[in-house]
C-alpha cells in the first residue's frame, strides 16, 4: 500500500513571506500523480496543486508550486507572498491506481499578520 | 457551476443508531468516493462508488455501506454505531475516465459532522 508522510504538524510564517511544506511518499509504481490539498477552517477540502510523475516540470498554480524529487519520493509545497486566507491545514494525496486517495496526516499552517 | 453537496452538514446519534449521509457529485462527475476523517487527521478512505456499484473498499468493517443511484448520487450508511464513529465525512467525486486505473482528481464536499454519544 501506498504511504504518505507529513512530517511536520505545524508551520507558522508571516504574510508576504514564503514557507515549504514537506511531503513524503513510498510507491513501487513508476507512473503516478500527487495532490496537495488545503482543508481551511471552514473543513472543505480544496485543490491545491496537482503534479503528474512523468512530466520533468514542477507545477505551478499562482503563489503555489511544487519541488518534485521523484527519487527522493518528495513532494514539497512551496507558499509564496503567503496570505491570511492560507491560514488552513495542508494535506498531501497520493492515489493509488484505482484512483484510491491516500492522505497524509497533515500540516497545519499559520499566517501571521 | 454546482460544487459537492452533502447533507445533513451536522448530525448526532447514540450509540447503536444508524446514520444515513448523502452527497451529489459535481456536474459531470460519475465516481463518487467516501471518506472518514477523525479529528486531527487525515481522510481515510471508505469506498468508492462508479456505475451503481462499488468499485473499491478501504479497511472499513461491513457495518459501513453505501449505495451509488442512476442519478450518480450517492448514500453512506452506518449502522450500529460506535463511539468510535465519530468523525468527519468526506464526500469526493471526480469525473469520466479511461477505467478503473485512471487517476483523477477528486473533488470535495464540505463534509457532514457525526457525533455518536
Amino acid at each position: 500500500a501506498q504511504t504518505v508522510t507529513q512530517s511536520q504538524p505545524e508551520m507558522s510564517v508571516q504574510e508576504a513571506e514564503t514557507v515549504t511544506l514537506s511531503c513524503t511518499y513510498d510507491t513501487s509504481e513508476s507512473n503516478y500523480y500527487l495532490f496537495w490539498y488545503k482543508q481551511p477552517p471552514s473543513r472543505q477540502m480544496i485543490l491545491v496543486i496537482r503534479q503528474e510523475a512523468y512530466k520533468q516540470q514542477n507545477a505551478t498554480e499562482n503563489r503555489f508550486s511544487v519541488n518534485f524529487q521523484k527519487a527522493a519520493k518528495s513532494f514539497s509545497l512551496k507558499i509564496s507572498d503567503s496570505q491570511l486566507g492560507d491560514t488552513a491545514m495542508y494535506f498531501c494525496a497520493f492515489p493509488n491506481t484505482g484512483n484510491q486517495f491516500y492522505f497524509g496526516t497533515g500540516t497545519s499552517l499559520t499566517v501571521i499578520p | 457551476d454546482a460544487g459537492v453537496t452533502q447533507s445533513p452538514t451536522h448530525l448526532i446519534k447514540t450509540r447503536g443508531q444508524q446514520v444515513t449521509l448523502r452527497c451529489s457529485p459535481k456536474s459531470g462527475h460519475d465516481t463518487v468516493s467516501w471518506y472518514q476523517q477523525a479529528l486531527g487527521q487525515g481522510p481515510q478512505f471508505i469506498f468508492q462508488y462508479y456505475e451503481e456499484e462499488e468499485r473499491q473498499r478501504g479497511n472499513f468493517p461491513d457495518r459501513f455501506s453505501g449505495h451509488q443511484f442512476p442519478n450518480y448520487s450517492s448514500e453512506l450508511n452506518v449502522n450500529a454505531l460506535l463511539l468510535g464513529d465519530s468523525a468527519l465525512y468526506l464526500c469526493a467525486s471526480s469525473p469520466p475516465s479511461g477505467g478503473a486505473d485512471a487517476i483523477d482528481t477528486q473533488y470535495f464536499g464540505p463534509g457532514t459532522r457525526l457525533t455518536v454519544l
